[in-house]
């Protein structure tokens, strides 16, 4: 079964100092990883995805994803956190080769960010 | 400006009322997606479509109903039969190719209240 693990509901991080969400994933084959990012009320955001090669990708508002094949994980990352960075994230996870537009793409429980001023 | 628009953004109705939450793309994507948001649940999919006239239940389909008419349109509609309609609603679309890593566009919702 294909799915994706977000451990912790909740993170708490004080203004500048480095942030890292978790995501954990299990699908079969090769996946294609993405980070999305909601503030209240509004829909999800595209932050970054992963397909292949280099393992940490860069993405939006100076985010960046490690991927690690033997962990399994696709931990999101930030090297100083803003009060602005406070929202909802959610780690989805596609198996490559399937066809977009079906339920192939699995969402994590999401992951509330609070940067403390 | 290319993207999703979703309206009304805050409905309320009374139970045993149907209501059609609306969806516009002109993304020209071929996918579309409805999704479902409760707190600490994540976002459970209830419909998607790969194409126009052909779409597919998702985890959550029952008490629900969907139309693809025209590429740009996915209108939903929240029947009577849904036990607990009261969430928030999130449209999205994709390119619709196979092996596809081209990421969801999401509308900014709907809030369905009914009581």
């Amino acid at each position: 079964a294909q799915s994706v693990a977000q451990p912790e509901d909740q993170v708490n991080v004080a203004e500048g100092n480095p942030l890292t969400v978790k995501c954990t994933y299990s699908v079969s084959g090769n996946p294609y990883l993405f980070w999305y990012v909601q503030y209240p009320n509004r829909g999800l955001q595209f932050l970054l995805k992963y397909i292949t090669g280099d393992n940490l990708v860069k993405g939006s508002y100076g985010f960046e994803a490690e991927f690690n094949k033997s962990q399994t994980s696709f931990h999101l990352k930030k090297p100083s956190a803003l009060v602005s960075d406070s929202a909802l994230y959610f780690c989805a996870v596609r198996a490559r080769g399937a066809q977009a537009g079906a339920n192939n793409l699995f969402f994590g429980t999401g992951t509330r960010l609070t940067v403390i001023p | 400006d290319g993207g999703i628009t979703q309206s009304p953004k805050y409905l309320f109705r009374k139970e045993g009322q149907n209501v059609t939450l609306s969806c516009e793309q002109n993304l020209n994507h071929d996918a579309m997606y409805w999704y479902r948001q409760d707190p600490g649940q994540g976002l459970r999919l209830i419909y998607y479509s790969q194409i126009v006239n052909d779409f597919q239940k998702g985890d959550i389909a029952e008490g629900y109903s969907v139309s693809r008419e025209k590429k740009e349109s996915f209108p939903l509609t929240v029947t009577s039969a849904q036990k607990n309609p009261t969430a928030f609603y999130l449209c999205a679309s994709s390119i619709g190719s196979r092996d596809s890593n081209s990421p969801l566009h999401f509308g900014n919702g709907t809030r369905l209240t009914v009581t």
